[in-house]
């Protein structure tokens, strides 16, 4: 149980170019939802949360007009980079929470997406 | 300042042999600790989780200890197999409410043949 996948699990786009990945929670309700980047040889950054119906909340340093965030139901988030360039090639990994703000709750991490930029 | 720092930052064993990583945090006020496995171009797959009470964890060959006075904890692989090359990450959660993971920068292993 607890799966959540990611589609696509790699994509190549061209500068300019805005380019949507999807998180989904297969077998639970996702009340929460995480994006995260990462960067070769480096850990998991948080870009922001999302709770499903509501406004993402970007972390510091993070575009939201550059990465757009849409938690429409409770299994499915979507990440859409706009205008992506070259400094936007990444792993990006997105998570899925069950509750709604319980202390530590468990997150189940996605397979990630692998997006190049050229 | 909440950080979760790991050592090694990489390590390269045979396979069969034993190792031990090393997670340290300064993460306040506590609530749990995981360790997480990532194969490359994959994401974070949970090992384990202790909570403050637990001093050791196990799964498999992986057993995780936890010193919440130290702020200390270790993951220990037992008899490496090649499938266990990857990046093993320390994840802290604080008690501040929200879900924020606090997440070390991992350990890379490589076990070779």
């Amino acid at each position: 149980g607890a799966v959540v996948s990611q589609h696509p699990s790699w994509v190549i786009c061209k500068s300019g170019t805005s380019v949507k990945i999807e998180c989904r929670s297969l077998d639970f309700q996702a009340t929460t939802m995480f994006w995260y980047r990462q960067f070769p040889k480096q850990s998991l950054m948080l870009m922001a949360t999302s709770n499903e119906g509501s406004k993402a909340t970007y972390e510091q340093g993070v575009e939201k007009d550059k990465f757009l965030i849409n938690h429409a139901s409770l299994t499915l988030s979507t990440l859409t980079v706009t205008s992506a360039h070259p400094e936007d090639s990444s792993f990006y990994i997105c998570s899925a929470a069950s509750g709604a703000g319980a202390i530590g709750e468990t997150q189940y991490f996605g397979p990630g997406t692998r997006l190049l930029v050229l | 300042k909440n950080q979760v720092e790991q050592s090694p930052q990489s390590l390269i064993i045979l396979e069969g042999k034993n190792c031990t990583l090393q997670c340290n945090y300064t993460v306040s006020p506590f609530s749990n600790l995981r360790w997480y496995k990532q194969d490359t171009g994959r994401g974070p797959v949970s090992l384990t989780i202790m909570t403050f009470s637990e001093n050791t964890k196990s799964n498999g060959r992986y057993t995780a200890t936890l010193d919440a006075d130290t702020k200390q904890s270790s993951l220990h692989i037992t008899a490496s197999q090649l499938s266990d090359s990857a990046s093993y990450i320390c994840v802290v959660s604080a008690t501040s409410g929200t879900y924020k993971y606090i997440f070390g920068t991992g350990t890379r292993l490589k076990v070779l043949a």
